[in-house]
């Protein structure tokens, strides 16, 4: 069965400083897509990455990084020099197959919450 | 753009009580689910649809049904509400590819929070 683990709950820095949100998973499958959801106070979940099984390079944008590594199954992510507008709840996702259509659900974690002290 | 709305944003219900929540997308888009969002639980799958008038369980559907008459509606009902069922509540969308396959990249709604007495 699909499993993402993402072992912390809540999260606490200082802004400006780096922060790395960590997601473990645990699938079958060999081809599957991991995903970093950010859910503001707001309430509404927005897609911030995809990344393929077979692609293990690691991705940046701006502040955002993220660290696949297959051979421990993770799929990191840090934000360097945080800003109060980081502060969220991020999840961590795993794709799974789920019908002939091939069409794929996600698999969520439960979640970091993540809050930049000012 | 609206994107993906969800009707309504709040409600309470007593126990038995039955109720539709509607999300409708502008996007076109073929994929649609909903998903029920707890507390310490992230976000579970309940049912999905991969096109009008198509629909399957996800993960946890009991309690719940669904139809997708049209293309930009996916509407989630509760035939007989109970406690259990307090939650907040996601619609999501999703596009098909040129190809036919799927993006994986899920547009959400802003949610909707039940509550049930």
């Amino acid at each position: 069965a699909q499993k993402v683990t993402q072992a912390q709950t809540e999260i606490s820095v200082v802004e400006k400083e780096d922060v790395t949100l960590d997601c473990v998973y645990e699938t079958r499958d060999t081809t599957y897509y991991l995903f970093w959801y950010k859910q503001p106070p707001s309430g509404e979940l927005v897609f911030l990455i995809r990344r393929n099984s077979f692609d293990e390079q690691n991705e940046i944008s701006g502040r955002y990084s993220w660290n696949f590594q297959k051979s421990t199954s993770s799929f990191n992510f840090t934000i360097t020099a945080s800003q109060v507008v980081d502060s969220a709840v991020y999840f961590c996702a795993l794709s799974e197959p789920i019908s002939n259509f091939g069409n794929e659900k996600l698999t969520f974690g439960t979640g970091t919450r993540l809050t930049i002290i000012p | 753009n609206a994107g993906v709305t969800q009707t309504p944003k709040f409600r309470v219900l007593k126990t038995g009580q039955s109720m539709t929540l509607l999300c409708a997308q502008d996007m076109n888009h073929e994929y649609m689910y909903w998903y029920r969002q707890d507390p310490g639980m992230g976000l579970r799958l309940i049912h999905y649809s991969v096109g009008e008038g198509t629909t399957a369980k996800g993960e946890v559907p009991d309690g719940y049904n669904v139809s997708r008459l049209k293309k930009q509606n996916f509407l989630l009902g509760l035939e007989s509400a109970a406690p259990s069922q307090t939650s907040v509540y996601f619609c999501a969308s999703s596009p098909r590819t040129s190809g036919g396959g799927w993006t994986g990249e899920l547009f959400f709604g802003e949610g909707s929070r039940l509550t049930v007495l």
